[in-house]
């Protein structure tokens, strides 16, 4: 199951933060975050594990609540290149193989 | 730079045709991943594989195949084109074998194939 992510749109103006949240209903081992700019490749931004271990962007910032299965991603001081598509991946270590599953998007647009 | 590359940008096939999407990385990736990216459903995993021969179904592998007979190449076969197979296809790479299949490694993508069929 896909995780959840609010808000799907957002417009803010330069220079304003903006929170994007990513929820899933199963038990999560890490949470991945990247973001794709209009016609290119999805990059990445940042591996959120379980038990707090981080890997990233240094200009990102990112929280992971493990016991209600959530992540957000905080965007400040937003500049025009934040603008783009932005997609969490949850990986769940239920029985079977170990999945990672995107969420369906978030869009940002920063305007001047 | 990581590179991963895709054989077509846009691709129009017919119905019923074979299709062969290809995928090569030049950074001696263990895993290589088959996504496809439709409006409002985000990325989705076709299949992956963690070495060469080995692969693992994702979570939409119905009317797929895959083919890693290399350890840089992963391809991804439609064995009877449908329409509701036209998409855009993502390929993507990371290191780290199986015990690092999604949970320490970011993943490199590659620019995409929209993919039409007719």
């Amino acid at each position: 199951q896909q995780p959840v992510q609010s808000p799907q749109a957002v417009i803010l103006r330069e220079g304003e933060d903006a929170v994007i949240n990513c929820s899933s209903s199963k038990a999560l081992y890490s949470v991945h975050w990247y973001r794709q700019k209009h016609g290119e490749a999805p990059v990445f931004l940042m591996i959120l594990l379980k038990g707090g271990e981080q890997k990233g962007h240094e200009k990102i910032s990112a929280s992971f609540n493990e016991k209600k299965q959530q992540s957000s991603l905080y965007l400040t001081a937003s500049q025009l290149s934040y603008s783009g598509t932005y997609f969490c991946g949850t990986e769940s270590r239920l029985q079977g193989a170990q999945k990672l599953v995107f969420g369906q998007g978030t869009r940002l647009t920063i305007n001047p | 730079d990581v590179k991963v590359t895709q054989s077509s940008r846009y691709l129009v096939k017919r119905t019923g045709e074979k299709v062969f999407l290809e995928c090569v990385q030049d950074m001696d990736h263990e895993n290589m991943f088959w996504y496809r990216q439709d409006p409002g459903l985000g990325l989705r995993l076709i299949y992956f594989s963690y070495d060469v021969k080995m692969k693992e179904k994702g979570d939409i592998p119905e009317g797929y195949s895959v083919s890693r007979e290399k350890k840089e190449r992963f391809s991804l076969i439609l064995e009877s084109a449908s329409t509701n197979q036209t998409s855009m296809y993502l390929c993507a790479s990371s290191s780290g074998g199986l015990a690092g299949v999604f949970s320490y490694n970011e993943q490199f993508f590659g620019p995409g194939t929209r993919l039409t069929v007719l």
